[in-house]
């Protein structure tokens, strides 16, 4: 069975003071990873999609890295409107369905 | 936000009464998707469609049906509702080009089922 954990749950953080998410997956053959951010009561916003280990992708602050087991979201010197929740999600090969984390809900501090 | 609207955008209805829920899309998108999102669940997958009148189940499909009769709409039923089915619900659609597939998302729809 295809499965997704983020982690952590929650993580605060100063303005300017960089870290990382982590996207934890089992998937079998995988089509592509995702990550979408949500802001409360909005749907989530797409950002990144992942092919294949060693890819990288930026956006802004936000860069995003695969390797066969995980994924890494990456925040350089963040603003308080990076707050938001983070997550991730797997499509399998041949299947129409993502499968999606929890979610890392951000919050910085300005 | 590739178009995508939802409606309603709230509701409060009462258990065994049928609710349906609207997607609509502007670009002629072939895949459109159903999704719940419930605290300590994450987002999960109802129903899709892959065309006009082509549909198949997700992994929480049980109370739910779906219809698309036309390109631009996919609608979202709950014959009877219950409690249970308080949620949000988005719908989806999926894009692909040369470079990236992705689906994006729409604004959501809030449903209370009292």
């Amino acid at each position: 069975e295809d499965q997704v954990t983020q982690s952590p749950e929650a993580l605060r953080l100063q303005e300017g003071e960089s870290s990382s998410l982590n996207c934890s997956y089992t998937v079998s053959g995988l089509r592509g990873l995702f990550w979408y951010r949500q802001d409360p009561g909005k749907g989530p916003e797409f950002l990144f999609t992942l092919y294949s280990a060693g890819e990288e992708k930026e956006k802004e602050r936000l860069k995003a890295t695969l390797t066969k087991k995980e994924s890494f979201l990456h925040i350089t010197a963040p603003k308080p409107e990076d707050s938001a929740t983070y997550l991730c999600a797997v499509q399998a090969g041949g299947s129409e369905k993502l499968v999606f984390g929890k979610g890392t809900k951000l919050t910085v501090n300005p | 936000d590739a178009g995508i609207t939802q409606s309603p955008r709230h509701k409060v209805t009462e258990t065994g009464t049928p609710v349906t829920l609207r997607c609509h899309q502007t670009e002629n998108h072939r895949y459109m998707y159903w999704y719940r999102q419930d605290p300590g669940h994450g987002l999960r997958l109802i129903h899709y469609s892959y065309g006009v009148k082509d549909t198949d189940k997700g992994e929480v499909s049980d109370g739910y049906s779906v219809s698309r009769s036309k390109t631009e709409d996919f609608l979202l039923t709950l014959e009877s509702a219950t409690s249970s089915q308080t949620s949000v619900y988005f719908c989806a659609i999926s894009e692909s080009t040369t470079n990236q597939e992705t689906q994006y998302f729409g604004p959501g729809t809030r449903l209370l089922v009292l």
